[in-house]
C-alpha cells in the first residue's frame, strides 16, 4: 500500500513564475491538506480539500490555490512566486469523519525561488 | 487560537542518555496530541499520539503522556541512540484533521 506521494521532489523557480505541486493521498483517504515548512520552522497549514472543495484555509494569500480531483489527488498552485515562498511543501492525507485516525505525510516538495 | 510551544534546541546528548523534550499547548477543549519526527532531508513521520487525557503514547522507546492539568505532552526516551538524531515536532489536531505544530526541536546524539 503506497503512502502519500508527492511530486516533484525538488524544483527551482524564478521570482514571478508559477508552480504546481502534486499529491496522491494514501489509499482510501479522501481528505488532503497542504502545509508549508520554511527552513528551521514548523509546518504551517495552507488549506485542506475534501470532496473536491476547499474546506479550511490558513493565513496564506490568494496566490496560493489548490484543487482536488475525483480520485482524491490534489494540486497546490502558487502564482507570482516570491523569494519567501522557498520552503518544503508537505501534503498530508486523512480519512474524513474519523477523529481517531492517523494523518500521513508525504516526503514533500522542496521549492527554491531564485 | 490554538498553539503549541516546544523547548528550543538544539538538544545535544551523548548516546544512551535520557531524553526529555518539553511540549505545552493552548487549546479549546481536549485535542488529540502528536509527536512527529523529521529526519534530515525527509518528510514527517508520526512517532506517537494520544487522543485523550492521561493517555500514554509510545513507539520505538519514546513515550509521551497527555497531561490536561498542565496542558503538556512531553516526549521522553530512556536511552537515545545516534540514529535518533532528527527534528521533533509536537502538534495538536483541530477540527477537521488540521494540525497545529510547534516550531520543532533539533536533537543531536553524539557517539
Amino acid at each position: 500500500d503506497a503512502g502519500v506521494t508527492q511530486s516533484p521532489t525538488h524544483l527551482i523557480k524564478t521570482r514571478g513564475q508559477q508552480v504546481t505541486l502534486r499529491c496522491s493521498p494514501k489509499s482510501g483517504h479522501d481528505t488532503v491538506s497542504w502545509y508549508q515548512q520554511a527552513l528551521g520552522q514548523g509546518p504551517q497549514f495552507i488549506f485542506q480539500y475534501y470532496e473536491e472543495e476547499e474546506r479550511q484555509r490558513g493565513n496564506f494569500p490568494d496566490r496560493f490555490s489548490g484543487h482536488q480531483f475525483p480520485n482524491y489527488s490534489s494540486e497546490l498552485n502558487v502564482n507570482a512566486l516570491l523569494l519567501g515562498d522557498s520552503a518544503l511543501y508537505l501534503c498530508a492525507s486523512s480519512l474524513e469523519g474519523n477523529s481517531g485516525n492517523t494523518i500521513y505525510f508525504g516526503e514533500g516538495s522542496w521549492l527554491t525561488v531564485v | 487560537g490554538n498553539s503549541v510551544t516546544q523547548m528550543e534546541g538544539p538538544v545535544t546528548l551523548s548516546e544512551e542518555a535520557f531524553l526529555t523534550i518539553n511540549c505545552t499547548y493552548t487549546a479549546t477543549g481536549y485535542p488529540s496530541l502528536f509527536w512527529y519526527v523529521q529526519y534530515p532531508g525527509e518528510g514527517l513521520q508520526l512517532l506517537l499520539k494520544a487522543t485523550k487525557a492521561d493517555d500514554k503514547g509510545s513507539n520505538k522507546g519514546f513515550e509521551a503522556t497527555y497531561r490536561k492539568e498542565t496542558t503538556s505532552f512531553h516526549l521522553e526516551k530512556g536511552s537515545v541512540q545516534v540514529s535518533d538524531s532528527a527534528v521533533y515536532f509536537c502538534a495538536l489536531r483541530e477540527y477537521g484533521n488540521k494540525l497545529v505544530f510547534g516550531a520543532g526541536t533539533i536533537l543531536r546524539v553524539k557517539s
